[in-house]
């Protein structure tokens, strides 16, 4: 079936270091890929996405792309700040429910990132 | 602003009770979600609706029922045979299939709940 693997937490960072969040994910067919960030007691929060193959999502200086030869997702930022601290969801669209009109995500398990002064 | 609001944001419940969380958006989407986060996982599909009066179980149904009497409520009622319902809850709602976006979802702020 299809699945959705992030690399684990936590990830901890200076403020203005490079990050990658790795994922990867098995999909028949081609599916919406999706990063979402959770901050402290919060729900989640779209952050970016890509809806087929070399597509690059970007947002707030994140940035994605959509590789379907390895199929991966990998998020990335230049320059973190303390503020993006969270836990980020990777997830997938499963397109076998959407053309009945439902839409089910796929999500991965989470990585928190933690980014210190 | 348009978008979903969940109450409350954190509920403590007794062993052997109901008990109902609520779920109202402003979107006017048509599907409606419910998640559930355990730590350090993912989340987990209970149900989701398309239409009023229609839903699905997903994944995790057991133990849970909801209602959706109107396009913008769909409120989650945790019952007493779920055995392990301390965790947080999450809604979700997005347009259909045609629209813009579709595949996209939208999230509430969340529910904690406690079982004691």
């Amino acid at each position: 079936g299809n699945s959705v693997t992030q690399m684990e937490g936590p990830v901890t960072l200076s403020e203005e270091a490079f990050l990658t969040i790795n994922c990867t994910y098995t999909a028949t067919g081609y599916p919406s890929l999706f990063w979402y960030v959770q901050y402290p007691g919060e729900g989640l929060q779209l952050l970016l996405k890509a809806t087929k193959a070399d597509d690059k999502g970007s947002n707030k200086g994140f940035e994605a792309t959509y590789r379907k030869e390895t199929t991966s997702f990998h998020l990335e930022k230049g320059s973190v700040q303390v503020s993006d601290s969270a836990v980020y969801f990777c997830a997938l669209s499963d397109l076998r429910f959407f053309s009945g009109g439902y839409n089910k995500l796929i999500f991965g398990a989470g990585t928190r990132l933690a980014v210190h002064p | 602003d348009g978008g979903i609001t969940q109450s409350p944001k954190y509920l403590f419940r007794k062993e052997g009770q109901n008990v109902t969380l609520s779920c109202e958006q402003n979107l006017n989407h048509d599907a409606m979600y419910w998640y559930r986060q355990d730590p350090g996982q993912g989340l987990r599909l209970i149900y989701y609706s398309q239409i009023v009066n229609d839903f699905q179980k997903g994944d995790i149904a057991e133990g849970y029922s909801v209602s959706r009497e109107k396009k913008e409520s769909f409120p989650l009622t945790v019952t007493s045979a779920q055995k392990n319902p301390t965790a947080f809850y999450l809604c979700a709602s997005s347009i259909l299939a045609g629209g813009i976006n579709p595949d996209t979802q939208y999230f509430g702020p969340g529910t904690r709940l406690t079982v004691l």
